[in-house]
Order: C-alpha cells, then sequence, then structure tokens
C-alpha cells in the first residue's frame, strides 16, 4: 500500500485557518486522497476526499498538487470543535483504510 | 449520530467471561467492519463482512468472533480475553467495500477493560 507522510502535530487559534499537509510520493494513479478525523473518544469521522481535483464541501477543502504527490486538507476556520487527529489515507478501490498516526489539531481560544 | 450504534458503550470483563459487542447501522449499508484502537497505536482493521459474508480476517486471535446476521447487524463475540486486549473496539459500515469513492462511517466505538 502506498504511505502517507503527516507532522505529528500542528496548533492553531480559533477562527484562523489551518492547513494540513500530506505527503504521499509513492501515489498510484488510482488511488483516491482521503482524510478523515478523530475527534476524543469518539470514532473517526469521514472529511473529505478527492483523485485529481481540488475539492471543497461544508467542513473542509482539500487541495491536491498537480502531480498527486502531496495534498493539504484547509480548515477555512478553526472551532473548538476541530481539535482532533487528522488522518490522510489513500485507498484504492478496495475496502481498506490504512489508518496512521495522523495530525493532533490543537485550537486555541 | 453518524446512523452507526455501537453497544455497550463501556464493558469491563474478566478474563474468563464472555460477553458480545453489538454493532447496527441504519444506513442501508452493504458492508461492516470491525475495528481494533490500542492506546498510542493505529487503528486495526479486524474483519469486514460484505452481504454477511466474511470478507477479510485480519489474522485476528480466535478469542475473538464475529457475527453478521444480516447486513444491518454486527457482533463481536469474546471470551477468554487476555489484558492487552483491552482497547477501544469501532464498528463502520460503508455502501460499497470496494469502491473507493464509498466513505465509511464509524460508531462511537466500545471502550472494553479486560481485567
Amino acid at each position: 500500500d502506498a504511505k502517507t507522510t503527516q507532522p505529528n502535530s500542528m496548533e492553531s487559534n480559533e477562527e484562523e485557518p489551518v492547513h494540513l499537509p500530506c505527503n504521499h510520493s509513492t501515489i498510484s494513479g488510482t488511488d483516491y486522497i482521503h482524510w478523515y478525523r478523530q475527534l476524543p473518544s469518539q470514532g473517526p469521522e469521514y472529511v473529505i476526499h478527492g483523485l485529481t481535483s481540488n475539492v471543497n464541501n461544508r467542513m473542509a477543502s482539500l487541495a491536491i498538487a498537480e502531480d498527486r504527490k502531496s495534498s493539504t486538507l484547509i480548515l477555512h476556520r478553526a472551532t473548538l470543535r476541530d481539535a482532533a487527529v487528522y488522518y490522510c489515507i489513500l485507498r484504492d478501490n478496495d475496502y481498506k483504510l490504512s489508518f496512521g498516526a495522523g495530525t493532533t489539531v490543537t485550537v486555541r481560544a | 449520530e453518524t446512523g452507526v450504534t455501537q453497544t455497550p458503550r463501556h464493558l469491563v470483563m474478566g478474563m474468563t467471561n464472555k460477553k458480545s459487542l453489538k454493532c447496527e447501522q441504519h444506513l442501508g449499508h452493504n458492508a461492516m467492519y470491525w475495528y481494533k484502537q490500542s492506546a498510542k497505536k493505529p487503528l486495526e482493521l479486524m474483519f469486514v463482512y460484505n452481504f454477511k459474508e466474511q470478507t477479510e480476517n485480519n489474522s485476528v486471535p480466535s478469542r475473538f468472533s464475529p457475527e453478521c446476521p444480516n447486513s444491518s447487524h454486527l457482533f463481536l463475540h469474546l471470551h477468554t480475553l487476555q489484558p492487552e486486549d483491552s482497547a477501544l473496539y469501532l464498528c463502520a459500515s460503508s455502501q460499497d467495500p470496494g469502491l473507493a469513492v464509498y466513505e465509511q462511517y464509524f460508531g462511537p466505538g466500545t471502550r472494553l477493560t479486560v481485567t
């Protein structure tokens, strides 16, 4: 499976944007880039996914590099509720979600 | 609320006990999953069921026994567990396990402590 690399932690101030990087230099042409997050004491929650083009939804935006070797999850205005572990995961057309250590996001009030 | 419920939310059991974890999804999905999340470790996939058939057993010890009577319900039967089995057990479901465009929806988990 292609692997992803994320920083261990990031801090942000409330109501400021958060840019979470993810490197995936061995990504294959059929791998989708998925992001999940896990709030304290909860199960993981789907955030967004994309293949080649940038994607937006009500939770976040996903910016994908032209060569697809990296991507950035953008939380436009962080709230305290966005404090969580964020996972960047590559998925081919199978069921496997391989969770790594993720990035722990701390939001300061 | 994700549409995936798990009971109980917390469970303490002795090593000689037998207990079961229950998961129910109200999303009309075809696939269901069990994951284990130990402290300081990434989530590990344990079992996958697609249309009630087990399609993945990720080298899980036999003291964990899954059961999927229909596409909406998933059980994990536990017996003679070890203290190192203490973890958060998460259930998830998805519309089609074979397509990367479909996300997985997770339940809140059962926090299991083996004494």
